[in-house]
């Protein structure tokens, strides 16, 4: 089967930096996602990784290391409207048809922000 | 900013009944995916389609489900006989190529009662 475990919930203050980790075991791999989602809505893209090493966009940053199958998002400079569920996905899972194009997510941290 | 569209935003249907759920992707992008999450779950792939025809499914994507892209904007998702469990929200999403980031429709929310 396929693995994607990220923790189930985190706490940060506004202002602070929080890092959310995604640890994966997956049948194929051509590249990390990280997606936000507010309840009830779609999920937004965030950041892509096929490479090792850090990706930095604004106050969002990703890092990847195929070898040990992980990764970690980081939010710097934490807003109360950065509270959301922030989603690990991963492409290149081998599903019928051999696409391999589609995304297989992991069950999403839900941050909680506090002033 | 070009973005994907859905509708209905929300649909109620009875068990057995048949729901077609359409979707606007986005107009130069090539690559059209369906997911579902059902409440308090994660998000779930369900088919990949590319140059008319479907590329990836999963095991979820059964023979009740079929995809069409009927015209040159519209992509839709049959479901024939929908049971309880498929109550979900259904996100379509788009991308212009193969790699790089999918954008995502508002969803529609399917309640089987």
């Amino acid at each position: 089967g396929q693995n994607i475990d990220q923790p189930t919930e985190m706490t940060a203050t506004e202002g602070a930096i929080v890092q959310i980790n995604c640890t994966y075991q997956t049948s194929g791999f051509n590249g990390l996602f990280w997606y936000q989602q507010h309840a009830g809505e779609a999920p937004t893209f965030l950041s892509y990784n096929v490479l090792d090493g850090l990706e930095e966009k604004g106050r969002f940053s990703s890092f990847l290391s195929r070898s040990k199958g992980y990764s970690y998002l980081l939010l710097k400079e934490l807003q109360m409207k950065d509270s959301a569920s922030y989603l690990c996905a991963v492409s290149g899972v081998m599903y019928s048809g051999g696409g391999a194009d589609g995304l297989t997510f992991g069950k999403g941290t839900h941050l909680i922000i506090q002033p | 900013e070009p973005e994907v569209t859905q509708t209905p935003s929300h649909q109620v249907t009875q068990m057995g009944q048949e729901v077609i759920l359409r979707c606007v992707p986005i107009s130069n992008h090539l690559y059209f995916y369906w997911y579902r999450q059902i409440l308090g779950q994660k998000v779930e792939f369900l088919v990949s389609f590319y140059n008319n025809e479907i590329s990836e499914k999963s095991e979820i994507f059964d023979d009740q489900f079929s995809v069409e892209r009927p015209d040159g904007s519209n992509f839709t998702l049959k479901i024939r006989s929908t049971k309880l469990e498929d109550s979900a929200m259904y996100f379509c999403a788009s991308r212009l190529s193969r790699r790089g980031e999918q954008y995502f429709g508002p969803g529609t929310r399917l309640t089987v009662t």
